[in-house]
């Protein structure tokens, strides 16, 4: 049971690239959320999805895209990078929407964009 | 909308003694839940205590407890006997009922640095 993993762990880009991150989760969870976190704060949800094929956007959706067209795959997406988006990513999971259903994260993803 | 605020950037605490790490939140939900997380240098994050709105007593985990005071909407931290490992950046959360609440909303987070 690997719980909540992360493609890749680190990445540099130069200006304009595009990638994909990869989540996967093998706990069976509906509930998928993508954070970054910048220096010194907390964490921002960026999208989320509430169920294989669903999608919303979070707190700080611009720039980035999502896709759930596999039940234990969350992608998130940046079609043109910028500085802006140097962060560290969290991948999470969870088995419900409930206020007491604890969430798993991922080891994140440290991305640089130069 | 709901809000998280943790206004001690840095603690200090010597090793053995206890250390309450402060959280503060505003929410218009009935129903909420309250989150810690420590996060290591390692940067992974670890849940550590939840706390619902309702419940009638305050969480406790291990060393962990949460002293939840809803009238004041604070739900800070206490670590009991903090040892060296305890190090870290902490984390307070809280998640809600209503649509696009569903996901976590974060403080900016404490250091917490036990000294020998």
């Amino acid at each position: 049971n690997a719980g909540v993993t992360q493609t890749p762990k680190f990445r540099v880009l130069k200006t304009g690239q595009s990638m994909t991150l990869l989540c996967a989760q093998d706990m069976n969870h509906e509930y998928m959320y993508w954070y970054r976190q910048d220096p010194g704060m907390g964490l921002r949800l960026i999208h989320y999805s509430v169920g294989e094929g669903t999608t919303a956007k979070g707190e700080v959706p611009d720039g980035y895209n999502v896709s759930r067209l596999k039940k234990q795959n969350f992608l998130l997406g940046l079609e043109s990078a910028a500085p802006s988006q140097t962060s560290v990513y969290f991948c999470a999971s969870s088995y419900s929407s409930g206020t007491a259903s604890e969430q798993y994260f991922g080891p994140g993803t440290r991305l640089t964009v130069t | 909308a709901q809000k998280i605020t943790q206004t001690q950037p840095g603690m200090f605490v010597q090793e053995k003694e206890a250390v309450t790490l402060d959280c503060t939140y505003d929410t218009s939900d009935p129903s909420y839940g309250l989150f810690w997380y420590k996060q290591p240098s390692s940067g992974e994050m670890i849940f550590l205590i939840y706390q619902g709105s309702y419940d009638q007593q305050n969480a406790t985990e291990g060393r962990y407890s949460l002293n939840f005071q809803k009238a004041r909407k604070s739900a800070n931290l206490v670590i009991s006997a903090s040892q060296l490992g305890d190090s870290a950046m902490y984390f307070c959360a809280m998640r809600g009922m209503g649509t696009g609440r569903r996901a976590l909303t974060f403080g900016s987070g404490t250091r917490l640095q036990v000294q020998p």
